[in-house]
């Protein structure tokens, strides 16, 4: 199975902060990668797949790059409402394997 | 619109079974595969396994191998996920979402609401 490797575990930032998180894939999955955000006692919710695509309604300060084993998710300037656990997620062969989450708090 | 519903939290002993409905809505069923997920209390997210909405196929993580079953009925646009031999570490949060594919990519797009399963003797 495909390990995901997600850091970092948690991070504090305050409003207005750029945010990355990285996630590191055990072998080449190409392109295949999404990004969810979850809030606590809520289903995740698509931010981006396929390495970079925002999904709809997702805001623009959301974005994804990399390719092969390195992906990074940014938030180019934090706003309340994305305090929130983020998961990695490979969808290029199953097993379907998530990273480990990173909690952004204050 | 795209909707998934699940059904309703459930209590079950260990030992005992447990079958979690999806129910849904806003688009040809057979034409989006359906994964299945669940979260441990104060946990992580982790994939159980995937059917096919459009034949027969399935996937199942390793470790649920021979205690779960996935199963569709096209006619009510319903899937479900029936996990067997319950044992207390089985509490959490299960969760179904569409999988849709096309030219743009892979995704899981919509989810239902998540189903507690609680296993205590």
């Amino acid at each position: 199975a495909i390990q995901m490797t997600q850091s970092p575990s948690s991070l504090s930032a305050s409003v207005g902060d750029r945010v990355t998180i990285t996630c590191r894939a055990s072998q080449g999955i190409r392109n295949n990668l999404g990004w969810y955000q979850q809030k606590p006692g809520k289903a995740p919710r698509l931010l981006i797949f396929s390495t970079s695509t925002l999904q709809s309604g997702v805001p623009s300060r959301f974005s994804g790059s990399g390719s092969g084993t390195d992906f990074s998710l940014t938030i180019s300037s934090l706003q309340p409402e994305d305090f929130a656990t983020y998961y990695c997620l490979q969808d290029y062969s199953f097993p379907r394997t998530f990273g480990q989450g990173t909690k952004v708090e204050v | 619109q795209v909707q998934l519903v699940q059904s309703e939290a459930e209590m079950k002993k260990p030992g005992a079974s447990v079958k979690v409905s999806c129910k849904t809505s806003g688009y040809i069923f057979s034409s989006e595969s359906i994964n299945w997920v669940r979260q441990a209390p104060g946990q992580g997210l982790e994939w159980m396994g995937w059917s096919s909405g459009y034949n027969d196929n399935k996937e199942y993580a390793e470790k649920f191998q021979g205690r779960l079953t996935m199963t569709t009925d096209t006619s009510t646009s319903t899937a479900y996920m029936e996990l067997m031999n319950l044992r207390s570490d089985d509490t959490a949060i299960y969760y179904c979402a569409r999988e849709r594919v096309n030219t743009d990519g892979l995704r899981n797009d919509f989810w239902g609401q998540g189903t507690p399963v609680t296993v205590s003797s």
